[in-house]
């Protein structure tokens, strides 16, 4: 079945600052890859999504990119805020059998210091 | 409803006991979905709805976790004989169109098992 791997498991950037969060997966069928957001003791809120036919979209200050060769996305904020700061879950999944079963990667802690 | 809805938020258990936790989904979205988050980990996945049938069962970790879902609306995951392993947050998802288009989670019941 589908893995999903996620690094770094922390992050800690300065206000302004970049941040990139990289997933790897290891079913090549995958074809769909969101990430989550989940501020603490919140439920994950979808923030962008990807689809295997595309290779990078844009949503204002987020952006993911996707190598189907190599079997890795990436999630980049830019100009992050302290409201960035929350946990970031990537996830894969193949709609196969009439549905998407998503994956999720352990997730990645997020801290903006102002 | 506007989003998916879990009930109780909070349970607290002895050791032992049953308890059975409520998931409300979006009306209309067919596709629901369990999963469980330990402490700081991520979402690992329990169980699968299309409609009242249970395609996928692949995620429950034992035959104490069982899962119900009447029609297209509410769903009931009930944990047997409960062991202080189980305590977790439960997150359900619902989805339309069998989730190719993301999943909207609830905030989930946070089980705890004394």
């Amino acid at each position: 079945g589908e893995n999903v791997e996620q690094h770094p498991s922390t992050l800690s950037v300065q206000e302004g600052d970049s941040a990139v969060i990289k997933c790897t997966y290891s079913d090549s069928a995958s074809n769909y890859f969101p990430w989550y957001k989940q501020e603490l003791g919140k439920r994950p809120q979808l923030i962008i999504d990807i689809r295997s036919n595309v290779g990078e979209k844009k949503d204002q200050r987020i952006a993911v990119t996707l190598n189907k060769t190599a079997k890795h996305f990436s999630l980049h904020i830019t100009e992050t805020q302290p409201e960035d700061s929350a946990v970031y879950f990537c996830a894969a999944s193949t709609f196969t059998g009439g549905y998407n079963k998503l994956i999720f990667g352990a997730g990645t802690r997020l801290a903006v210091h102002p | 409803g506007a989003g998916v809805s879990q009930s109780p938020s909070n349970k607290v258990t002895e050791k032992g006991k049953d308890v059975e936790l409520r998931c409300d989904p979006i009306s209309g979205h067919t596709a629901l979905y369990w999963y469980r988050q330990r402490l700081g980990q991520g979402l690992e996945f329990l169980i699968y709805f299309q409609g009242n049938s249970a395609p996928d069962k692949s995620g429950l970790p034992s035959d104490r976790f069982s899962a119900e879902r009447t029609g297209e609306s509410v769903s009931t995951l009930t944990i047997q004989r409960t062991q202080q392993e189980d305590s977790a947050v439960y997150l359900c998802a619902s989805s339309t169109y069998q989730g190719y288009y993301g999943y909207t989670f609830g905030s989930g019941t946070r089980l705890t098992v004394v």
